[in-house]
């Protein structure tokens, strides 16, 4: 069965910093590969998704993440935080099963 | 609609009660997900619904879930006899096949 570990369980950044959160899965067939984010008091929302081709996806809010075959790795990006980047950032897998697999989540703060 | 609706918003129900929850996905798309969000589980799949064929029931916890399509739109998941374990989001995804999902709000259950 795949799985996705994401190792970052909480984050806390100030304005400005630079944030990297790490995915990896676990699955060696064709996969896609998303970032999901969900607001406080609100519902998830897709961040940015890689289906194929360029391995560096570009999403909403200045936000990337680059597909590393070899490292089964989809690490999210994003040059400089903001105070309403707060909010929980979940890591998914979509195969041939269709189902996303979800990784645990990381919650980030930002300080203002 | 313009998005993927679900009702109620929160349920809070007695231990050993039945409860159903609704789906409203989006207007033409086939596939439709149950996941369920709980603390210590994260985001766990549920069911899988495509068109007419079998639905996926790989995820369900147990006997005492089931869900039903019905004309290939709305869902609704139920729980019988509700166990404190049970109470979580629920969140219903709807997605043309093989493509992003489009999550609703969720409804959060508690099992009194």
């Amino acid at each position: 069965a795949q799985s996705v570990s994401q190792h970052n369980h909480h984050v806390i950044l100030s304005e400005a910093a630079s944030l990297e959160l790490g995915c990896n899965y676990s699955y060696g067939g064709t996969v896609n590969l998303f970032w999901y984010v969900q607001y406080p008091g609100q519902h998830l929302q897709l961040l940015l998704k890689y289906f194929s081709g360029d391995p560096l996806v570009k999403g909403i809010k200045g936000f990337e993440a680059e597909f590393i075959k070899s490292k089964f790795s989809f690490n999210l990006r994003k040059p400089s935080v903001q105070w309403s980047d707060t909010a929980e950032y979940f890591c998914a897998v979509h195969n041939a099963g269709n189902m996303l697999t979800f990784g645990g989540g990381t919650r980030l703060m930002v300080k203002p | 609609g313009a998005g993927v609706s679900q009702s109620p918003s929160n349920k809070v129900t007695e231990k050993g009660k039945d409860v159903e929850l609704r789906c409203d996905p989006i207007s033409g798309h086939t596939a439709l997900y149950w996941y369920r969000q709980s603390l210590g589980q994260g985001l766990e799949f549920l069911i899988y619904f495509q068109g007419n064929s079998a639905p996926d029931k790989s995820g369900l916890p147990s006997d005492r879930f089931s869900a039903e399509r019905t004309g290939g739109s709305v869902s609704t998941l139920t729980i019988q006899r509700t166990q404190q374990e049970d109470s979580a989001v629920y969140l219903c995804a709807s997605s043309l096949p093989g493509t992003q999902q489009f999550f609703g709000p969720g409804t959060r259950l508690t099992v009194l």
